[in-house]
């Protein structure tokens, strides 16, 4: 039974890029959401999308977007990167409403 | 907006020894409180949840226990063990828009 998974696992980028993260669900789930964890702290909620429509969004940007394809899988797309977003960007799927379960992650690095 | 605050930041135990992680909340409307672990470069993993309608749930030897008129809810685990180590993150969930609001995160160390 496959997990959530992400890619690329690593990024680097430079200052001013754009960068597209890519997220598949668990099978069967139909929720995606997308969250940044800086170094040393929680996950901060950026979006949430729920059979391809957006249900919420997070206090970032928008330099980030995202959407959902018809199966399920997610992009999240950065425009002009600032250091400030280095971190790791993590994908959740969800079955249901609440449960949420997360993939590996992409570590983006700005120089 | 949720905001969800954490205590200790850190902790540390005896290997055997019981270790408790707290947490506050501010939406009433927030009922879905997961707990998740995370080891060093690693996913946050699932390791229990509660909803609003139960004060308490246990599998095997961690359980949660939530107080609604408090605000509070907090994480127990018993006879631990060095492969507990890790930072630990509650979240909660409002039912106005599904996202899930993390505290600061724990570090725990326990000790052989």
């Amino acid at each position: 039974d496959a997990g959530v998974t992400q890619s690329p696992t690593h990024l680097i980028k430079t200052r001013g890029q754009q960068v597209t993260l890519r997220c598949s669900p668990i099978s069967g789930h139909k929720s995606v959401s997308w969250y940044q964890q800086v170094l040393g702290q929680g996950p901060q909620f950026i979006f949430q999308y729920y059979e391809k429509e957006e249900r919420g969004r997070g206090n970032f940007p928008d330099r980030f977007s995202a959407r959902q394809f018809p199966n399920y899988s997610s992009e999240l797309n950065v425009n002009a990167l600032l250091l400030g977003d280095s971190a790791l960007y993590l994908c959740a799927s969800s079955p249901r409403t609440y449960e949420q379960y997360f993939g590996p992650g992409t570590r983006l690095t700005v120089t | 907006g949720e905001n969800v605050e954490q205590h200790p930041s850190t902790l540390s135990v005896q290997e055997g020894d019981s270790a408790v992680i707290k947490c506050t909340y501010s939406d009433s409307a927030s009922n879905y409180f997961p707990w998740y672990k995370q080891e060093l470069g690693k996913r946050p993993q699932l390791i229990i949840d509660i909803r609003s309608n139960v004060g308490e749930k246990k599998d095997q030897r961690i359980a949660v226990t939530l107080n609604k008129t408090a605000k509070h809810f907090s994480l127990h685990i018993t006879e631990t063990q060095p492969e507990d180590s890790a930072v630990y993150f509650c979240a909660a969930v409002s039912s106005n828009d599904y996202k899930l609001s993390f505290g600061a995160g724990t570090t725990v160390t326990v000790r052989a």
